[in-house]
């Protein structure tokens, strides 16, 4: 059984960083074709891709944010982290992990997301 | 980058009745390329279709993917209750790897 759960703070403020972590089960990121991503959505808006990161530890960005992601894997906790720096009120965002497979295009299991608010 | 863009914004229909929704890309898309998700309030997205015309595990026979290029269509056959909600298209391309459509929301007449 897949499961995926993002964690991380509720509020943050203006110009901090945000650290958000996305642990995950029943698969395994040194599986060859795994990957997770991060993905966000603003109240009442649409979704957003933000990252990828995949079995091998390759990365990818989205063009318009990539200056201020950082997203990282801990294969032996089963948990990638996505960092964005320099946060401000209109990153405030449900921020969801999810998980796509090798040879797919997709993603097939979602986190639950995570409700990030962004003011002073 | 791929841009998506979903007709209708909104589309009222009763239960029982046939909805399509469309996505259009602003470049050719793979077949393999393209997914659709429906997202209810307080949920995650779930995935529907993928490959176009693929159904994801456990979704009803009712949902139907198809096209081809830069037009796509999700079409649900005959509309449940449990099917107004929103639904957003998906592509994997280059640079950006993945971009979504704006969304439409299935509302209910």
């Amino acid at each position: 059984q897949v499961t995926l759960r993002e964690s991380g703070p509720a509020l943050v403020k203006p110009t901090q960083t945000l650290t958000l972590t996305c642990t995950f089960s029943g698969f395994s990121l040194s599986t060859s074709g795994m990957c997770v991503s991060w993905v966000r959505q603003p109240p009442g808006k649409a979704l957003e891709w933000l990252a990828l990161i995949d079995w091998d530890d390759d990365k990818y960005y989205s063009t318009s944010l990539k200056t201020r992601l950082t997203i990282s894997k801990d294969t032996s906790k089963n948990q990638v982290v996505l960092t964005m720096t320099n946060m401000d009120p209109v990153d405030t965002a449900t921020y969801y992990c999810a998980r796509m497979r090798g040879g797919y295009y997709h993603f097939d299991y979602w986190g639950q997301g995570t409700l990030v608010t962004v003011s002073s | 980058e791929i841009v998506l863009t979903q007709s209708p914004g909104t589309l009222s229909l009763s239960p029982g009745e046939r909805a399509t929704l469309s996505c259009r890309a602003s470049q050719s898309v793979s077949s393999s390329y393209l997914a659709w998700y429906q997202q209810k309030p307080g949920q995650a997205p779930r995935l529907l279709i993928y490959g176009a015309s693929s159904r994801a595990t456990g979704i009803p026979d009712r949902f139907s993917g198809s096209g081809s290029g830069t037009d796509f269509t999700l079409t649900i056959s005959r509309l449940e209750p449990e099917d107004f909600a929103v639904y957003y298209c998906q592509q994997y391309g280059s640079s950006p790897p993945f971009t979504f459509g704006q969304g439409t929301k299935l509302e209910i007449k």
